[in-house]
Formats: structure tokens, sequence, C-alpha cells
């Protein structure tokens, strides 16, 4: 049973076009993160979320929101999405109260910018 | 600061070969350690890990062994398949902030 679920698993913009990407996950994780991954570098994190406290990476441009109205769920908008913002999106969820637990990830939504 | 290197791909075997994908870190403290695998076009699967020194983690074939005297978690598989095909992230979960340090990933090619 997928645990962690992104939708779409394809997503096809258009240059400057809001688009939202969407997460959603049956393991009752406190954190909730998304990636950026281009061309199978390792994981770029962009923000997470511990409950509803949002953490954002210092490097994270300002095109890029996050919304988590519960705790299922979480959204990652891209306000004036650009040609260099294509690329895989992984959400992973985790909890931390249980000790050294592992990041669980969705299959990721392949972002296209035409 | 905290830091995961890997060997450089891609890594080229043919089929039953022994596979070994070397893994070092820096931390501070004691990590979790982790592999994950990601087949082509798919998130990243947790292949195996290991909570703390000395801890052998094993799935499907494949094993990783956290050294702490040598900050290492090699993987290794004895027999790989065409199916091993993927790319292989190294990395560790910085306790401080539950964030997870990733290597730089490895792609492995198995040829029949």
């Amino acid at each position: 049973d997928a645990m962690v679920i992104q939708n779409p698993r394809y997503q096809v913009t258009q240059f400057g076009k809001p688009v939202t990407l969407s997460c959603s996950q049956t393991l009752n994780h406190n954190v909730m993160y998304w990636y950026q991954q281009k061309s199978s570098q390792a994981p770029k994190l962009l923000f997470h979320y511990y409950d509803k406290d949002f953490n954002n990476e210092a490097d994270t441009p300002d095109n890029f929101q996050s919304r988590r109205p519960n705790t299922s769920f979480c959204f990652l908008d891209i306000r004036s999405p650009g040609l260099g913002d294509a690329a895989m999106y992984l959400c992973a969820t985790s909890n931390p109260l249980q000790v050294r637990t592992e990041a669980f990830f969705g299959q990721g939504t392949r972002l296209t910018v035409v | 600061g905290d830091s995961v290197t890997q060997m450089e791909g891609p890594v080229t075997l043919s089929e039953e070969a022994f596979l070994t994908i070397n893994c070092t870190y820096t931390a501070t403290g004691y990590p979790s350690l982790f592999w994950y695998v990601q087949y082509p076009g798919e998130g990243l699967q947790l292949l195996l890990k290991a909570t703390k020194a000395d801890d052998k983690g094993s799935n499907k074939g494949f094993e990783a062994t956290y050294r702490k005297e040598t900050t290492s978690f090699h993987l290794e598989k004895g027999s790989v398949q065409v199916s091993d095909s993927a790319v292989y992230f190294c990395a560790l979960l910085r306790d401080s902030n539950y964030q997870l340090i990733w290597g730089a990933g490895t792609k492995l090619i198995i040829k029949p």
C-alpha cells in the first residue's frame, strides 16, 4: 500500500503559469519534506514542515511556496515556473519521535515547463 | 559540517559480478546511515539502514556495515542482476534537525 502519494506523476506547465503539486501521507508522520531533484543528482531540500511549523532552506527561491493544511497533506506551489524549474519533485515524510527512523518518499512528480 | 562522499559513477558491471559502492561520511555525533535506491523515473526507496556502529543493514542481497573507525558505510552485493541497474544514494540522518545529508549518487549499470 502506498504510504506517501504524489499527484500528479507527470505535470506539464507553461512558462510563468502557476502550478501546484500535491502530496498526501497515510503514515501520520510529523515531518513532511519537499525536495527538488535534477538529472539523478542528489535531492535538494526546498523546505520542510514539522507539524505546522514551516522551515525554509536559505537558498530556496521565493518562487517556491508550500502549504500544509493538515497532517496528511502538503502542497508545493510554484508561482511563476521558469525553464530551470523543470525537475523531479519529491515529497517525503519522517517521524522524529521514532528514534533514528528513515524518511519515506513518494514516487515523485516530474515537472516539465514549456 | 556534515557531509557524505560517494564514489563517482557510472559503475558498469557484468551480471553476477561482485559490487562495492564506497561511501564515507563526516558528522558530529552518531548519525544513522542509509542507502536509498532510485530506479529510472521513480522516487527514492530505502534499500537498507544502520543506526549504530557495527550494525549491518541488509536487504535484497545488498549489505552495508556501519564502520565508525573508518567513517564508512560501503554498499556490497555478491552477485548483481540486470534489475539492480539504478542510482544509489548514501545518506546520513542529522539528529539535531532530522534532515538527511546526501551523497552525490552512484549510477550502476549492469550488463547481461
